[in-house]
């Protein structure tokens, strides 16, 4: 069964510190996502991935990095979190010209 | 400006009742429209997915419509369960992209 792993599940970070959120697929999918999740604003694409080592600006990348060391593996990097990052986040996968993404389970952030 | 945009914000109606989900989209490149099931704690996961040269896709108690010429696509669940209480989201890609609506919180009474 296509498995999207994020970790950790919910996190409190500090103003003004550094944030890593990971994320592990073993569907063998080409194209990683990185999605936040705010009530009223539904599913917002931060950054995506469709090769190894390359990674593309999504539509609200401001704030955040991305890094795809490997297929399996597509890391959200907060340089400097902010209040206004507390959110949910995403990550899922696709195959190719794919018809289904598949999530995770999400990552709770906190920014105090 | 949003691709794809969703209505209502939210919905209640009693079991046994047709819940209707609605969704309308800007491009005209958009081919491919999932939807999306959401319970609380759990990533998006999708429930029926129709292609624009369909005007109609039904899976047990949920069909999608689909009206190419006015952008318009609908869901509708017939028979709504409590069960069925989740967010609802409507997405669109033309290639590879995909483009999510803000949602509907669908809650069914028992």
């Amino acid at each position: 069964e296509a498995a999207v792993t994020q970790s950790p599940r919910s996190k409190v970070a500090v103003t003004g510190g550094k944030v890593t959120l990971s994320c592990h697929q073993t569907n063998n999918h080409d194209y990683m996502y990185w999605y936040r999740q705010d009530t009223g604003h539904g599913l917002r694409l931060i950054h995506y991935s469709y090769v190894a080592d390359s990674t593309e600006k999504g539509d609200i990348p401001d704030g955040y990095k991305a890094s795809r060391p490997s297929q399996e593996n597509f890391s959200l990097i907060l340089e400097l979190a902010s209040l206004s990052q507390t959110a949910v986040y995403f990550c899922a996968s696709s195959d190719q010209g794919g018809t289904e993404v598949f999530f995770g389970k999400g990552t709770r952030l906190t920014v105090v | 400006q949003q691709q794809v945009r969703q209505s209502p914000q939210s919905l209640t109606v009693w079991e046994g009742e047709t819940a209707i989900l609605n969704c309308s989209y800007e491009n005209s490149a958009f081919d491919y429209f999932p939807w999306y099931q959401q319970f609380p704690g759990e990533g998006p996961a999708l429930l029926i997915a129709i292609r624009s040269v369909s005007d109609k896709k039904e899976d047990g108690r949920f069909t999608i419509f689909f009206n190419k010429r006015e952008k318009k696509l609908s869901l509708h669940i017939t028979d709504s369960q409590p069960g069925d209480s989740a967010t609802y989201f409507c997405a669109a890609t033309g290639y590879q992209n995909f483009y999510f609506g803000k949602g509907t919180s669908l809650t069914v009474i028992p």
